[in-house]
């Protein structure tokens, strides 16, 4: 596609609830990356995919979150019994080759209620 | 670990009147800079870069500059429009195992550009 596509745009869910986030990177891109952006913590890394693996999951704030990617394309990012502080907005961004510049989605804004 | 800081803001300016937004880092190593911007209700659009020492990145009349001896990448404009208004974002990539990949963000500095 044109750019980085995420969805929902928007996730409203129940505490406790689990929930799945999709990007689709820009065709051709074989480095993929989460983040996160809320307002007490700015903009933080999540995890980094070149290919379908991940070489740092170090920004994964708790083993309720994981993340996966298929055929070097899509990728899912799953939060498992969501909690109050997982609200926020999800970026996903890729880009050419790890260290090139990096192209972002329009996230996904996860509220838990 | 890497970080960076930029002038939290907000700043506000009258159009036409010039722009400064600060932006200092550390790092090991010799990472690429950036400046991202993010538009009301938008996602991060990537503004400009630079890659290496003295390398000055620009774009729509933005400009920065890598100056590795001040550890700085201040972006300027010489005459802001309304259009510009939005959060700018500084960050930069870094090298870890060999390999660039994550970018590590100042906090952003709104900007709002009055009539």
């Amino acid at each position: 596609g044109a750019g980085v596509s995420q969805s929902p745009s928007n996730k409203v869910t129940e505490k406790g609830k689990d929930v799945e986030l999709r990007c689709d990177p820009i065709s051709g891109h074989t480095a993929l990356y989460w983040y996160r952006q809320s307002l007490g913590q700015g903009l933080e890394f999540l995890i980094y995919f070149q290919g379908n693996s991940a070489p740092d999951k170090s920004g994964l704030p708790s083993d309720r979150f994981s993340a996966e990617r298929t055929g070097g394309s899509v990728s899912t990012l799953t939060i498992q019994r969501t909690q109050q502080e997982d609200s926020a907005v999800y970026l996903c961004a890729s880009s050419l080759e790890a260290g090139d510049s990096q192209y972002f989605g329009a996230g996904t804004r996860l509220s838990v209620l | 670990g890497d970080s960076v800081t930029q002038m939290e803001g907000p700043v506000t300016l009258s159009e036409e009147a010039f722009l400064t937004i600060n932006c200092t880092y550390t790092a090991t190593g010799y990472p690429s800079l950036f400046w991202y911007v993010q538009y009301p209700g938008e996602g991060l659009q990537l503004l400009l870069k630079a890659t290496k020492a003295d390398d000055k990145g620009s774009n729509k009349g933005f400009e920065a500059t890598y100056r590795k001896e001040t550890t700085s990448f201040h972006l300027e404009k010489g005459s802001v429009q309304v259009s510009d208004s939005a959060v700018y974002f500084c960050a930069l990539s870094g090298k870890s195992g060999g390999s660039n990949y994550k970018l590590t963000f100042g906090k952003g500095t709104l900007l709002t550009v009055n009539p």
